[in-house]
């Protein structure tokens, strides 16, 4: 079945650490997109790519990098430089730009210890 | 700018009630496509509908219909006779047809709806 994958489905990170959240699709979709869900908050944009080894910052790009060297790929790192990364992180793709809607994965939850 | 509002942040009813889920937009885009997702608790945004701005036709699915009225800038969601599968977070969102490659969506805050049995 086709579909999005996001691991791990808990993460734990330390004060200081870079993690690396993975997004894999089969779905054959050029556009990938990685959002921010807080309590009481809509999803919010972190990065978007809509080909590959092309990629765009979306509305709270800092503390956050990603490549997209594979259509299928689309790894999203909280660095350090973010200060607050405790968060529900979802990743998304699309066939046609956002006229269709989006196809999300499962998410990846995101705790600071 | 785009905008999505989402007035309910939670709403409980008891099973087999019927319950509208509210949502108003702002765009300047003529050209513009709604979308409601719902979002059950184990975390994975699901599609429900997609609308553009030209088709103001309502729709109904089963026991899911949804309002769209250009006037008030309002895609409301009703489920009826709702069960305690319908329990879950709903999401509504607009993403605009404009120039420059990227058609930006932007998401409301969410609903949760709790379906008492």
């Amino acid at each position: 079945d086709g579909g999005i994958t996001q691991s791990p489905k808990y993460l734990f990170r330390k004060e200081g650490q870079n993690v690396t959240l993975s997004c894999e699709q089969n779905l054959n979709h050029d556009a990938m997109y990685w959002y921010r869900q807080d309590p009481g908050q809509g999803l919010r944009l972190i990065y978007y790519s809509q080909i590959v080894n092309d990629f765009q910052k979306g509305d709270i790009a800092e503390g956050y990098s990603v490549s997209r060297e594979k259509k299928e790929s689309f790894p999203l790192t909280v660095t350090s430089a973010q200060k607050n990364p405790t968060a529900f992180y979802l990743c998304a793709s699309s066939s046609d730009g956002t006229r269709y809607g989006y196809t999300f994965g499962s998410g990846t939850r995101l705790t600071v210890v | 700018a785009q905008k999505v509002t989402q007035a309910q942040t939670e709403i409980s009813v008891v099973e087999k009630e019927d319950v509208t889920l509210d949502c108003v937009y702002e765009t300047r885009d003529t050209t513009y496509y709604l979308f409601w997702y719902k979002q059950p608790p184990s975390g994975e945004l699901v599609f429900l509908i997609r609308r553009n701005s030209f088709d103001e036709q309502n729709e109904i699915s089963g026991r899911y219909s949804w309002n769209f009225q250009k006037s008030t800038s309002s895609f409301n969601f009703t489920i009826t006779a709702s069960q305690v599968v319908d329990s879950a977070v709903y999401f509504c969102a607009l993403s605009g047809l404009n120039s420059g490659g990227y058609q930006k969506v932007t998401f409301g805050t969410g609903t949760k709806l709790q379906v008492i049995p």
